[in-house]
């Protein structure tokens, strides 16, 4: 089983509607979870992060972790256009000098 | 502006050609690392650095070197580029006990022939 699953998409969804992505993972010692934005031809850039397990919200995102399903989520509210990138799930343990492993990515379209 | 650069952008070279992509930041980070990009593979560490003069492999080091002999500067070195290096490079920064939050650079791509 790898360490971080995230399904590779793409996904099509309308603007305005609300966006889930999601990643799984297997190693229990995370401890921090992030997501990153990568749009076409640009570096990933940090979108948000989350110590442990909980709900964290920033404007039209939320990210949510279920340590106990070993579980990520990201919502969008109101999608717009510009939120068409591929995001990142990103994860380490209470070292935050460890080694980060990143999920493959999930390409989202918002269509207008 | 605080960022993370790479050169070239954009490479292509032949087989056993060695060549080097800089990488350079102004935010004094004392992490940085190199990644590649691959379609269906993701985002997979090189080597990775915690300070000037102390480098570590990553997952995929194989082939490639770096050196940390500044600060703001993480040189990453092909010397005798394969096919299977073709590839979209990326450098990132972060202060160390940050490396959840990393500053990626714009990339390098690159073909070998």
């Amino acid at each position: 089983q790898k360490e971080v699953e995230q399904d590779p998409g793409p996904l099509s969804v309308p603007e305005g509607a609300i966006v889930s992505l999601n990643c799984t993972y297997s190693n229990s010692a995370f401890q921090y979870f992030m997501w990153y934005r990568q749009y076409s031809r640009k570096g990933p850039e940090l979108l948000m992060y989350t110590y442990s397990s909980g709900n964290k919200e920033d404007g039209r995102f939320t990210a949510q972790v279920d340590k106990s399903s070993k579980y990520i989520s990201l919502f969008i509210r109101d999608s717009q256009p510009s939120d068409s990138a591929t995001y990142l799930c990103a994860m380490t343990n209470m070292n935050r000098d460890d080694k980060i492993i990143f999920g493959k990515g999930t390409r989202l379209h918002i269509l207008p | 502006e605080a960022q993370v650069t790479q050169n070239p952008r954009y490479l292509i070279t032949v087989t056993g050609k060695k060549l080097t992509v800089t990488c350079s930041q102004n935010m004094n980070h004392e992490y940085m690392s190199w990644y590649r990009q691959d379609p269906g593979l993701g985002l997979r560490q090189i080597y990775y650095s915690m300070n000037v003069e102390v480098t570590d492999k990553g997952d995929v080091p194989e082939g490639y070197k770096v050196s940390r002999k500044e600060k703001r500067n993480f040189p990453l070195i092909l010397e005798s580029p394969s096919p299977n290096q073709t590839s979209l490079y990326f450098c990132a920064s972060s202060l160390v006990g940050q490396t959840d939050e990393q500053y990626f650079g714009p990339g390098t791509r690159l073909t070998v022939t």
